[in-house]
């Protein structure tokens, strides 16, 4: 069936770092690929998508790349600041008879500090 | 544009109550889901309207859930006989398409 599978957190950086949240994912089909973000006490965000291999989302600094051949779509971030503290998620869709239900991984917390 | 409302935003409860959920969707989004949500995991997929029909179910959504759609507007989850297992936060998200979520804010339901 179809998965996600994220690195395990939390990941804690200092203001600037570089970020990497590891995302490899199992789907039938070709799936669309997104990543969502939720800050403390709010609802799910999308962050940036890809439908299409080879794609690269991008959104406020932050860029993941559609990787079919490694089926993975690994956030980055060059440089991290204290309001990106926040829990991280990896989805798919999967574009076989397409209801647009998504499939999560089970969320990555970043933690940055000044 | 409000965005997703959902309400309660916090239930407590006592196990074998019933509980119902609401949610707005955003105005002109004909498709509406329903995911659970625990704490530490990723938002799980329960039920999806397209407009008032229910089209799929995921089998977590047990005998004891129903969800309905009237008129393809808001939207009630509603749990019969609750168990402490039902402690999570239920999450309401509507889209215009296929991708391109909004989610509401949450439900969080304490069984207690």
């Amino acid at each position: 069936g179809n998965s996600v599978t994220q690195m395990e957190g939390p990941v804690t950086l200092s203001e600037e770092a570089f970020l990497t949240i590891n995302c490899t994912y199992t789907a039938t089909g070709y799936p669309s690929l997104f990543w969502y973000v939720q800050y403390p006490g709010e609802g799910l965000q999308l962050l940036l998508k890809a439908t299409k291999a080879d794609d690269k989302g991008s959104n406020k600094g932050f860029e993941a790349t559609y990787r079919k051949e490694t089926t993975s779509f690994h956030l980055e971030k060059g440089s991290v600041q204290v309001s990106d503290s926040a829990v991280y998620f990896c989805a798919l869709s999967n574009g076989s008879g397409n209801t647009g239900k998504l499939i999560f991984g089970q969320g990555t917390t970043l933690q940055v500090k000044p | 544009d409000t965005g997703v409302s959902q309400d309660p935003r916090h239930k407590i409860t006592k196990r074998g109550q019933n509980v119902t959920f609401r949610c707005d969707p955003i105005s002109e989004h004909n498709r509406l889901y329903w995911y659970r949500q625990t704490l530490g995991q990723g938002p799980e997929f329960l039920t999806y309207f397209q407009n008032e029909a229910q089209l799929e179910k995921s089998r977590l959504l047990s005998d004891r859930f129903s969800a309905e759609r009237p008129k393809g507007s808001f939207s009630t989850l509603e749990i019969q006989r609750t168990e402490q297992g039902d402690s999570a936060m239920y999450l309401c998200a509507s889209s215009p398409g296929l991708g391109g979520y909004t989610f509401g804010s949450g439900t969080r339901l304490t069984v207690v």
